[in-house]
């Protein structure tokens, strides 16, 4: 079973600091990696999904690497805002997801 | 386009009770999953149908049964509920065909039973 893991647990960082998530997994056959976002009491939004042969992806001021060969993903919010306070999941996507426990950002503004 | 939908979005039951929940998607999707949320277990799945006529198991089946009405439709059901299956339920779709499997996220039903 795909184990993944997202470290640190929580983080709180000052506006206009970018922000670093880290999600690691621990079987490199991924075939694809997908990021979201929940806020409290609200479902999940999907940010990115990195495809198994990318090596990463880009969305406005976010951006999602792939390392297979470490079996990390890491994502890069820049510029962070009091908007982007929430709680970040990665999953490993075979077609079913595999969740980290996600980690909760709070941006102070 | 709605997306995914569920309902209810709240539901409180009490023990030995039944109910459906529902979940109805707009988007074409040949795939459709139930997840359950739970502090400090994270995001759990629970059932999954890869297209229309087909449901497998996933992590934690028991307690629940599941109906793939047609290619919009996905219900979950509680035949007898217990305290364990207090959660947050999620519903979420994705095209089959070749990937990438991008999954969209219903809002959550939010469940108490007593």
């Amino acid at each position: 079973k795909q184990e993944v893991t997202q470290i640190p647990a929580a983080l709180s960082v000052p506006e206009g600091e970018n922000l670093v998530l880290n999600c690691s997994f621990t079987d490199s056959a991924i075939y694809n990696l997908q990021w979201f976002r929940q806020d409290p009491g609200k479902g999940l939004t999907s940010l990115l999904l990195i495809q198994s042969s990318q090596r990463e992806q880009t969305s406005g001021r976010l951006n999602a690497s792939l390392d297979k060969s470490s079996g990390r993903s890491t994502l890069y919010i820049a510029a962070s805002q009091p908007g982007d306070s929430a709680t970040y999941l990665c999953a490993f996507n075979d077609y079913k997801l595999s969740f980290g426990a996600g980690t909760t950002v709070t941006v102070r503004a | 386009n709605a997306g995914v939908t569920q309902t209810p979005k709240f539901q409180v039951l009490k023990t030995g009770q039944s109910m459906t929940l529902q979940c109805a998607q707009d988007m074409n999707h040949n795939s459709m999953y139930w997840y359950r949320q739970d502090p400090g277990m994270g995001l759990r799945l629970i059932y999954y149908s890869a297209s229309e006529g087909t449901t497998d198991k996933g992590e934690v089946p028991n307690g629940y049964n599941v109906s793939r009405l047609n290619k919009r439709e996905f219900s979950l059901r509680l035949e007898s509920a217990a305290p364990s299956q207090t959660s947050v339920y999620f519903c979420a779709s994705s095209e089959a065909n070749g990937g990438p499997y991008e999954q969209y996220f219903g809002p959550g039903t939010r469940l108490t039973v007593t």
